[in-house]
């Protein structure tokens, strides 16, 4: 299995300030997952994120609002830029390990 | 293209009784599937999985999963549920190198 690490873990944030959200996996692989759940719902794919690669970012997520490294083979970033009270969410990094994909505990974002 | 239709979204099931969740999935292409729960305040954690070979699989906690290809299901079941199942439980699909979630059941567990 693999062991997804993310910080910060909460935080509050003020409208128009941006987040940096980290992701490290104990395992090298190949790829990376961001998601957002919004209060109540269920998980949305941001973008996938391999090594090596720009992101690949789903219909109705752009890279001037979510950009995301993936600098090595263990680790990510997530920023959320010029926040707004919609962006409040959780935001989970996940990970592809052979034919799983697991999580991490999420980072829940506040935005007042 | 690939969708999950969990088609309750609430469930409330007494102590100890049995309880069925309820995942129907499509897909154009080979899938594997995910069971996963979340608890109050808590991450996603993953509870079982079909990949293939045999149907019925079964995961952490007691609970089973059946994987019907003709039905495209995957329900997931526990024969006897405890307080401390109550949680979130969502099902997902992995195809296409995406992993897609249902809008999640709440699963209800009444003293």
């Amino acid at each position: 299995s693999a062991v997804i690490s993310q910080k910060p873990s909460r935080d509050i944030c003020q409208r128009g300030t941006s987040l940096t959200i980290q992701c490290q996996v104990d395992s090298q692989v190949t790829m990376m997952f961001w998601y957002r759940q919004q209060p109540g719902q269920s998980l949305t794919l941001i973008a996938t994120a391999n090594q090596g690669s720009e992101a690949t970012y789903e219909s109705g997520f752009v890279i001037d609002k979510f950009p995301i490294s993936r600098p090595n083979l263990t680790f990510s970033t997530l920023t959320v830029s010029n926040m707004s009270p919609e962006d409040s969410s959780i935001y989970l990094c996940s990970s592809r390990l052979g034919n799983t994909i697991y999580f991490g505990e999420g980072s829940w974002l506040t935005v007042v | 293209a690939q969708s999950v239709t969990q088609l309750d979204s609430q469930v409330p099931v007494f102590e100890e009784a049995p309880v069925e969740l309820r995942c129907n999935y499509s897909s154009s292409v080979s899938v594997y599937l995910f069971w996963y729960v979340q608890y109050p305040n808590q991450g996603l954690q993953l509870l079982l999985k079909y990949l293939s070979g045999s149907t019925l699989v079964k995961g952490i906690n007691g609970f089973e999963a059946e994987f019907n290809k003709s039905q495209t299901s995957f329900h997931l079941r526990k024969p006897s549920v405890h307080i401390s199942d109550t949680a979130e439980y969502f099902c997902a699909v992995f195809g296409n190198e995406k992993l897609t979630f249902g809008t999640g059941t709440r699963l209800t567990i009444i003293p």
